[in-house]
């Protein structure tokens, strides 16, 4: 059974860069049975996709954080990471990392690590 | 604002049947994108409950059925448990803002 482990600081400085991992277990991060993304929920708004990896090595980010969001992978660790650059306030929330099973139209979320608070605050 | 919209809440007794409805659009679900449902407790991983309008995944009770028409989607939960007490979120993809969106989830209180 795939599960998804989440790490990384819960605080970070306004302008400095966020950085998450998401450790992959019951599973490959080679597979090309899944694809990897990271999702964020704002407190007290909805859930926001910001992006996601794919096993052919494509990325695709969401339009209006494309500029500062890199997401890549480390093979030898079965990790994927989530790096945002010049964060500011609005960029505080809890953070999730998922795994979507890659079958053709296929779009949703199939499994969630469990999410992390990030505050931006100096 | 969420691109698809829901109501903030819902509730029912024990054992009786509510629907959570999602509205979208005509470039979202209106498009023909399929709608996925998830169940989200605090401080515990979102969880699939509805893929592709109307599927479950391998687990989820069939107490929980999806359905889509036009430019929404509802997701219905018969014979309500304590359990099911929590947020739940509809998601598809929006070709005019080339992402997948979700909607701002609708609390599910059992009485």
């Amino acid at each position: 059974q795939l599960q998804l482990q989440l790490s990384g600081p819960g605080l970070v400085k306004p302008s400095e860069t966020l950085s998450l991992t998401c450790t992959v277990s019951g599973g490959s991060i080679s597979s090309s049975s899944y694809y990897w993304g990271w999702v964020r929920q704002p407190p007290g708004k909805g859930l926001e996709w910001i992006g996601s990896f794919y096993s052919s090595g494509s990325t695709y980010y969401n339009p209006s954080l494309k500029s500062r969001v890199t997401i890549s992978i480390d093979t030898s660790k079965n990790q994927f990471s989530l790096k945002l650059s010049s964060v500011t306030a609005a960029d505080t929330a809890v953070y999730y990392c998922a795994a979507n099973i890659a079958v053709p139209g296929h779009d949703a979320f199939d499994i969630w690590g469990r999410g992390t608070l990030v505050t931006v605050s100096s | 604002q969420s691109v698809l919209t829901q109501s903030p809440s819902v509730s029912g007794a024990p054992g009786l049947r509510v629907t959570i409805s999602c509205t979208g659009s005509s470039s979202n679900i209106g498009a023909g994108y399929d709608v996925q449902w998830y169940q989200h407790l605090p401080g515990i991983a979102p969880k699939l409950l509805i893929y592709g309008n109307r599927n479950r995944p391998s687990g989820v009770p069939d107490r929980f059925s999806g359905s889509k028409s036009g430019t929404s989607a509802s997701l219905a939960i018969t014979g309500l448990q304590a359990e099911d007490e929590a947020d739940y979120y509809c998601q598809s993809y929006d070709s005019s803002l080339s992402r997948w969106v979700f909607g701002g989830g609708t609390k599910l209180t059992v009485l």
